[in-house]
């Protein structure tokens, strides 16, 4: 069974500019949650998407927005990039139908840096 | 919000030593804990998890603590060996938040062969 699957999984841009990074969930799995993970902050939640639809969301600005498909799979967006936004940025699939105590798998993750 | 802290931040063993990890948490409604293994370069792992109706479980040389009341939970690591070399991270999440977790600031084990 193939795991989480993100693309790119390097990428550089550039101040101002805006990113979209792409995730493939285990099959059959339907819930995608994606975090960031700094060496300052570690890591972070920023949004998860279950049937197409945001249940809960992280403390991040606006500039961090995501999506997800009919087929589970998810993009996260972020605009008007800033240098502090170089990290990696996991996704995680789960089965995830309940509410809570859900067992999440991470992606090998898409390593962002801003310059 | 919740808050895990994690300790130590860096853990060195000799090949065939136990090591120990620990975490506590700060909101009594968090009810799942697993643990995460990251090598360099990759994704976090899922190595063991447990639930706030287990004190503890077993699989084979890893072992997982909790102590619902003090609000702790520990990683047991038995006969180490160089390849269990990596950064752990412990983590929790509550009922209702969706696959919200908050995790730990992570241990860098070292085992020495």
């Amino acid at each position: 069974k193939a795991g989480v699957t993100q693309t790119p999984r390097y990428l550089i841009k550039t101040r101002g500019q805006q990113v979209t990074l792409s995730c493939s969930p285990i099959s059959g799995h339907r819930s995608v949650s994606w975090y960031q993970q700094t060496p300052g902050q570690g890591l972070q939640f920023l949004f998860e998407y279950f049937s197409e639809t945001q249940r809960n969301k992280g403390n991040f600005p606006g500039r961090f927005s995501g999506r997800q498909f009919s087929n589970s799979r998810s993009e996260m967006n972020v605009s008007t990039l800033e240098l502090g936004d170089s990290a990696l940025y996991l996704c995680a699939s789960s089965l995830g139908a309940s509410s809570s105590g859900n067992t999440i798998y991470f992606g090998e993750g898409s390593w962002l840096t801003v310059v | 919000g919740e808050n895990v802290e994690q300790h130590p931040s860096t853990l060195s063993v000799q090949e065939g030593d136990s090591a120990v990890i620990k975490c506590t948490y700060s909101d009594s409604a968090s009810n799942y804990f697993p643990w995460y293994k990251q090598e360099l370069g990759k994704g976090p792992q899922l190595i063991i998890d447990i639930r706030s109706n287990v004190g503890e479980k077993k699989d084979q040389r890893i072992a997982v603590t909790l102590n619902k009341t003090a609000k702790h939970f520990s990683l047991h690591i038995t006969e180490t060996q160089p390849e269990d070399s990596a950064v752990y991270f412990c983590a929790a999440s509550r009922g209702n938040n969706f696959n919200k977790f908050y995790f730990g600031s992570g241990t860098k084990l070292n085992v020495k062969p």
